[in-house]
């Protein structure tokens, strides 16, 4: 079965930094683009970023882009998401999925909170 | 940027039809996809350009796309089918280059 499993979230002040994680399984992932969506609280789905199958090209909306950092392992089927100098409009549920666009397979989310 | 227009709600009876609009300018020439999103859940790919259906979902899912809207049909509706509905396209010249529409809230009466 295919699937993907996010981790890492948690509570975290302003300012601060958190690292999530997402494994893959079931498919060869080397072979797939990999994106980062999140959801804030009662509201629409966000793309965040995504990154090349080798990790060679990487891609940001802009109220993100120099504060996090995709990356990938490939030898461990892994994705992640390094968040720095968060800000409490940051809190959402964020997502790993498979491609860019459409994004086909989608794990079952990880809630950061930045709260004081 | 690019954006797109949902209506916020649409209710609809078991067994009927629901049609949920996705509004953008020249959209038609554009690859839409269609995620279904029950609440607690992740999002469900249900339509892929414009209107594949990926395996697994139900040929009561249909999409289609011209000018300046897209359009899931869902057929037969069951109260399964409740859930939030998200269309999504890919522009290279936008920023960001991955726009979701606000979402729409199918209620099942």
């Amino acid at each position: 079965e295919e699937q993907l499993v996010e981790s890492g979230g948690g509570l975290v002040q302003p300012g601060g930094s958190l690292r999530l994680s997402c494994i893959s399984s079931g498919f060869i992932f080397s072979t797939s683009w990999m994106t980062w969506v999140r959801q804030a609280p009662g509201k629409g789905l966000e793309w965040v970023a995504n990154i090349h199958l080798s990790g060679s090209e990487t891609y940001y909306v802009n109220s993100v882009r120099g504060r996090f950092t995709i990356s990938r392992d490939n030898a461990k089927n892994s994705l992640y998401l390094q968040m720095n100098s968060l800000r409490v409009e940051d809190t959402a549920v964020y997502y790993c999925a498979r491609g860019a666009s459409p994004f086909d397979l989608w794990g079952q989310g990880s809630l950061v909170t930045v709260s004081s | 940027s690019y954006e797109l227009a949902q209506p916020p709600s649409v209710s609809v009876a078991p067994g009927q039809t629901a049609r949920i609009t996705c509004g953008g300018n020249s959209i038609g020439l554009r690859s839409v996809h269609w995620y279904q999103q029950k609440p607690g859940q992740a999002p469900v790919l249900v339509i892929s350009y414009n209107k594949d259906r990926p395996s697994g979902i139900p040929d009561r899912f249909s999409g289609s796309n011209s000018g300046n809207t897209a359009t899931l049909t869902i057929s037969r509706v069951e109260g399964g089918d409740e859930a939030d509905y998200y269309c999504q396209v890919w522009i290279t010249t936008s920023s960001p280059p991955f726009v979701f529409g606000p979402g729409t809230k199918v209620t099942v009466l």
